[in-house]
């Protein structure tokens, strides 16, 4: 069926540096995009979300970008700080056709080395 | 955004009983919808909750194992019923308002012996 899917499963990168994770989908049809932060024992967190009419999106020290042709979409994270270790999950739905639950890729873990 | 909170954060169960498990919204919301997560690993959407209608089940989720509620637009329950070990997880609940943005609970982590 449709899925969600990541490129790498861990990322690690030194604190102050910059990451980019990563998110490949299949659904043609998906219009919209959400970013989430997972930490240990919590909930998901929203981050940042993007409609397919847009190929970006900047919010405070994230940028998300949106590559519809290749159905990729990819979060970019400047200065990371060790507070942004966390599970990193994309999702998307295709509310367009009334579809409104998400649909998740499996996860990105970004490790911050002090 | 909306504020979800879950209620029991956590449990641990015999096999062969039911637990039930509550999501509360502080603001009334359009959609919300229950996910399983098991460990390590990313969510499944188990069911969008409709208000005053039955449940909407995806594949491989029945409502004899995992009836849903969802009385009015601010709350709704998932029962995991007849439970075995291998429905050991973590059961999330959210929900949508007007917007698109989709905002999680925090999660009940149940183990089941």
């Amino acid at each position: 069926g449709e899925s969600v899917g990541l490129h790498l499963p861990t990322l690690s990168v030194q604190e102050g540096d910059n990451s980019i994770i990563n998110c490949a989908y299949s659904n043609s049809a998906s219009d919209y995009f959400i970013w989430y932060k997972q930490e240990s024992g919590k909930g998901p967190q929203f981050i940042i979300d993007i409609r397919s009419n847009m190929d970006k999106r900047q919010g405070q020290r994230v940028t998300v970008l949106l590559n519809k042709t290749v159905k990729h979409l990819s979060l970019q994270i400047a200065a990371t700080q060790p507070g942004d270790s966390a599970v990193y999950f994309c999702a998307e739905n295709a509310h367009l056709t009334g579809r409104r639950a998400l649909t998740f890729g499996s996860g990105t873990r970004l490790q911050v080395q002090p | 955004s909306a504020v979800i909170s879950q209620k029991p954060s956590r449990d641990i169960c015999q096999r062969g009983t039911s637990l039930t498990i509550q999501c509360q919204v502080d603001s009334q919301v359009t959609m919300m919808f229950w996910y399983r997560q098991q460990p390590g690993q990313s969510l499944t959407l188990i069911a969008t909750a409709n208000q005053g209608s039955e449940a909407t089940y995806e594949s491989g989720f029945v409502i004899d194992k995992f009836p849903i509620s969802r009385p009015n637009l601010t709350f709704s329950t998932l029962t995991v019923s007849n439970m075995s070990p291998e429905d050991s997880s973590i059961y999330l609940c959210s929900a949508s308002g007007q917007g698109l943005e989709q905002y999680f609970g925090p999660g009940t982590r149940l183990t089941v012996t």
